[in-house]
């Protein structure tokens, strides 16, 4: 079982509407980030959380460190913002860790 | 300042093969991880280098192994290719490796075929 779970894996949605991306994990972290990955491969780092929630023009990301659950939310979302979303968690423990990376969700916002 | 940069970009090999990518860090960061990206296995994390030193390593056989220069730049190789080792990799470079302060940055990746 994936230490990280995203859902859903796919989402189409028309222009405008509010996208909501989830993320759960199972061990204990210093810090999750939420990255975008553009055809062609190109990864941006959207949020680095650790606790609460972070905004970011129409981006929002949340964090429930007791539920261990994340949530990216897309407001008036527009068709550039069509790629695939990747959780990635950096666990708390010890040990040779780097990031661990959930499957990631493909998102396709239609005009 | 100049992002994280990648090379080659693309590469095709053959089994059995070496090869060796280079990665470029964002001017004053120090420590460089690598990752692969396969449609199969999605992202997995390879190793981390900080101070020329590697710190952290991920789930993968010998073959892969890294190494880092004094200028922080980072190269890969992998030896004995195999046609699983057909991926994306992907570089990414931060300040430091300190956890509390992790934001990383991507390069474009180097895009992998093995034929």
């Amino acid at each position: 079982k994936n230490e990280v779970e995203q859902s859903p894996q796919n989402l189409t949605a028309q222009e405008g509407e509010f996208i909501t991306i989830n993320c759960s994990y199972s061990v204990g972290i210093s810090a999750l980030h939420w990255l975008q990955q553009h055809p062609g491969g190109g990864i941006v780092s959207l949020f680095m959380l650790s606790s609460g929630k972070k905004k970011h023009g129409r981006l929002i990301a949340t964090i429930n460190i007791q539920e261990k659950h994340s949530s990216l939310h897309i407001t008036a979302s527009h068709p550039r913002d069509s790629a695939v979303y990747i959780c990635a968690v950096l666990s708390s423990g010890g040990g040779a860790d780097g990031l661990t990376f959930g499957k990631g969700t493909h998102l396709i916002i239609q005009p | 300042k100049a992002g994280v940069t990648q090379t080659p970009r693309y590469l095709i090999k053959t089994r059995g093969q070496q090869v060796t990518l280079s990665c470029s860090p964002i001017s004053g960061h120090r420590s460089v991880s690598w990752y692969q990206q396969t449609p199969g296995q999605g992202l997995q994390f390879l190793f981390e280098y900080f101070s020329e030193t590697q710190r952290n390593k991920g789930n993968f056989p010998g073959r892969f192994s890294g190494r880092q220069f004094s200028n922080s730049r980072s190269e890969m190789n992998v030896s004995t290719l195999e046609l699983g080792d057909s991926a994306l990799y992907l570089c990414a470079s931060s300040l430091s490796p300190d956890r509390s302060s992790y934001e990383q940055y991507f390069g474009p990746g180097t895009r992998l075929t093995v034929t």
